[in-house]
């Protein structure tokens, strides 16, 4: 079974400054996809970005980028000039592209890191 | 464009009571999917539906818990003689197939007292 890993429960940042948030995961499939979702104290689920498994380049979306690195199956989510609106919770997630059984569109989470933004 | 809409935002329930939580899919999506999240922890997958049919309710519990998907109106997942350890944010999403991007609700804070 696939997991995910997210080993900072908690972080911190100056406003402006860059901070990068860490996740493994586990698998023995070779075609999946990859997303950080951001969770305000709205409690909305916000996909943050994605990352095809199949793609050596590492997504981008404005200040938010991130370091996929599929031999280590590790997927770290970089957030560059760091804003006030940043701080929420954000999860890693993973979910399998193969053989669309069942399981099919299942995301599974990590536990969340929990980012402060200091002003 | 509305997006998926959940309600009740908050709903409390006494223990031994029945919840019902319902999911609006955004327009055109005809894919479903709950997830729970416990206190501190991520979002953990329930069940997977399409209209009318129960694709993978792997992550549901045995008991006491039952999801539908109508050909018409929201989905509905149902929470039978609550118990407080039912006491949780429970999140929909939806997609337009079942391998695009899930777009999820605001979620339903069930408190059981």
């Amino acid at each position: 079974a696939q997991t995910v890993t997210q080993s900072q429960p908690e972080m911190s940042v100056q406003e402006a400054e860059t901070v990068t948030l860490s996740c493994t995961y586990d698998t023995s499939e070779s075609d999946y996809y990859l997303f950080w979702y951001k969770q305000p104290p709205s409690r909305q689920m916000i996909l943050v970005i994605r990352q095809e498994a199949y793609k050596q380049q590492n997504a981008t979306e404005n200040r938010f980028s991130v370091n996929f690195q599929k031999a280590a199956k590790s997927f770290s989510l970089k957030i560059s000039d760091s804003q006030l609106g940043d701080a929420a919770m954000y999860f890693c997630a993973y979910r399998s592209a193969g053989n669309y059984g069942g399981s099919q569109g299942n995301l599974i989470f990590g536990k969340g890191t929990k980012l402060s933004v200091k002003p | 464009n509305a997006g998926v809409m959940q309600n009740p935002r908050h709903l409390v329930r006494r223990r031994g009571q029945e919840a019902r939580l319902r999911c609006s899919p955004m327009k055109g999506h005809s894919h479903v999917y709950w997830y729970r999240q416990l206190p501190e922890e991520g979002l953990k997958f329930m069940v997977y539906l399409q209209k009318e049919n129960i694709i993978d309710e792997s992550g549901m519990p045995k008991e006491r818990f039952s999801a539908e998907f109508p050909k018409e109106g929201p989905s509905i997942l149902r929470i039978q003689q609550v118990v407080r350890g039912d006491s949780a944010a429970y999140f929909c999403a939806s997609s337009p197939i079942g391998k695009g991007d899930l777009h999820f609700g605001n979620g339903t804070r069930l408190t059981v007292t």
